[in-house]
């Protein structure tokens, strides 16, 4: 099946500092989405991105589906912006419904 | 528009016996997805329901099974509960046709003892 890498899987930072998340996948997707997991568990969903590039506030995200990555932009962090983020992706081609999450990128951001 | 909700929040269960855990999905949404997250990992996908029948699995045992109704909610059932299905279960609902955006649920966290 198809392989999701996501990196770094820590990163800590200092409040109002700028990051970039990545999302590396083996194969053609027809979903990539980015999440954000709180500390009570619940995804929250960041970005629809199977291409191109989008933005929401601070965050902003970058597809390049030819090039199979995918990145998550947060500038001027702050500690809300800690936990947990994914990266998940729906494998192209036959009958695959299924999401196929990435390990994580555990963001800490401190006062 | 109510997002989607899971029941119960929490659950304590002994070995071997069965739980059932409820999805209802996003409002205008017809498919409901389910996984299972351990501490520390990120979500595997356990099934899918479409149309009221299981359109697709995971690599999860027969112990897992499912079920969705004509309202378009959804259990999961896992019976003959073992130590290592205590995690976090996921209830995902989207548009027929999955590479619509999914939406997840808060999640039921079930504890085996």
């Amino acid at each position: 099946g198809i392989q999701v890498e996501q990196s770094p899987p820590d990163l800590i930072l200092q409040e109002g500092a700028n990051s970039t998340l990545r999302c590396n996948f083996s194969d053609s997707v027809n979903n990539l989405q980015w999440f954000h997991q709180n500390p009570w568990g619940q995804l929250i969903n960041l970005f629809y991105i199977p291409s191109g590039t989008k933005q929401n506030g601070r965050l902003s995200a970058t597809t390049v589906a030819t090039e199979r990555y995918s990145l998550l932009y947060i500038s001027s962090s702050q500690t809300t912006d800690s936990g947990v983020y994914f990266c998940a992706v729906l494998n192209s081609g036959g009958s695959n419904y299924k999401l196929t999450f990435g390990k994580g990128t555990l963001l800490t951001v401190n006062p | 528009d109510a997002g989607v909700t899971q029941s119960p929040t929490h659950l304590i269960k002994t070995r071997g016996q069965q739980v059932t855990l409820r999805c209802s999905p996003k409002s205008g949404h017809d498919t409901v997805s389910w996984y299972q997250q351990a501490l520390g990992q990120g979500p595997q996908f356990i099934f899918q329901y479409y149309e009221e029948e299981e359109r697709q699995r995971g690599n999860f045992p027969d112990r897992f099974s499912g079920h969705q109704f004509p309202n378009y909610s959804s259990e999961l059932n896992v019976n003959a509960l073992l130590l290592g299905d205590s995690a976090l279960y996921l209830c995902a609902s989207s548009r027929d046709l999955s590479y619509f955006e999914q939406y997840f649920g808060p999640g039921t966290r079930l504890t085996v003892t």
